[in-house]
């Protein structure tokens, strides 16, 4: 079964708005991860927020996690057309040392110009 | 710095042809090393991961296989492909000493089985 589920799937907006995605999730998680996915390329790491943060950025990123709710968001401020990519979310789970993420959908961001 | 590799780039195969996919990874020792597959449009599926030399998870019951011959080398295989076998696939790894999850992907095989 599917950990992380984005929301929206696809979402398009005017450079310099504000984008904003959403990733819920279903078990207790170790920590949060975004990534970022330019088309037929892979992924990059964004920013980790772990299970005892609420609130994290990373210079034009914000980050939020509510464990209560199981879920998290993804704000890009002041977005440009360069930002246009798919964000995948990705949720640590399970004891060990592993590693291991389960990804969700992603959301694909388009940025026009 | 580390930098992780995969090739070939692009791959067509037909159907019933053998597979093997290669990810190294140079700079970092001991790493978790990891295979996922990517359907159009869609998230990651992890496959395989590995915590050490010849020690493999298979996350999925499927038609291919993973082994680590070396610590920083990868590699995925199929003996038959099959249609649902399409798709891009991604190799990454992560440093477990790190106290941290995140991974470092490498740019992926784009497979296409006719």
């Amino acid at each position: 079964s599917q950990q992380g589920e984005e929301d929206p799937q696809a979402l398009s907006i005017q450079e310099g708005e504000n984008a904003t995605m959403n990733c819920s999730y279903k078990t207790s998680i170790n920590n949060l991860q975004w990534y970022r996915q330019n088309s037929g390329r892979g992924l990059v790491h964004l920013i980790l927020i772990r299970s005892n943060e609420r609130e994290k950025h990373s210079g034009r990123l914000r980050v939020t996690l509510d464990t209560s709710k199981k879920s998290s968001s993804l704000l890009i401020t002041a977005s440009r057309a360069a930002d246009t990519a798919s964000y995948f979310c990705a949720t640590a789970i399970g004891s060990g040392n592993t590693g291991k993420l389960i990804f969700g959908q992603g959301t694909t961001l388009q940025v026009k110009p | 710095s580390q930098t992780i590799h995969q090739w070939p780039a692009t791959l067509v195969q037909p159907v019933g042809s053998p597979l093997s996919l290669e990810c190294t990874v140079e700079g970092t020792s001991n790493p978790n090393l990891y295979w996922y597959r990517q359907a159009a449009g869609r998230g990651l599926q992890l496959l395989f991961y590995s915590v050490g030399i010849g020690q493999i998870s298979s996350e999925v019951p499927q038609n291919l296989s993973a082994s680590r011959p070396q610590d920083r080398q990868f590699i995925l295989s199929s003996k038959k492909l099959l249609l649902s076998d399409s798709g891009f696939y991604l190799c990454a790894w992560s440093d477990p000493s790190g106290g941290v999850d995140e991974q470092f992907f490498g740019p992926g095989t784009r497979l296409t089985v006719l």
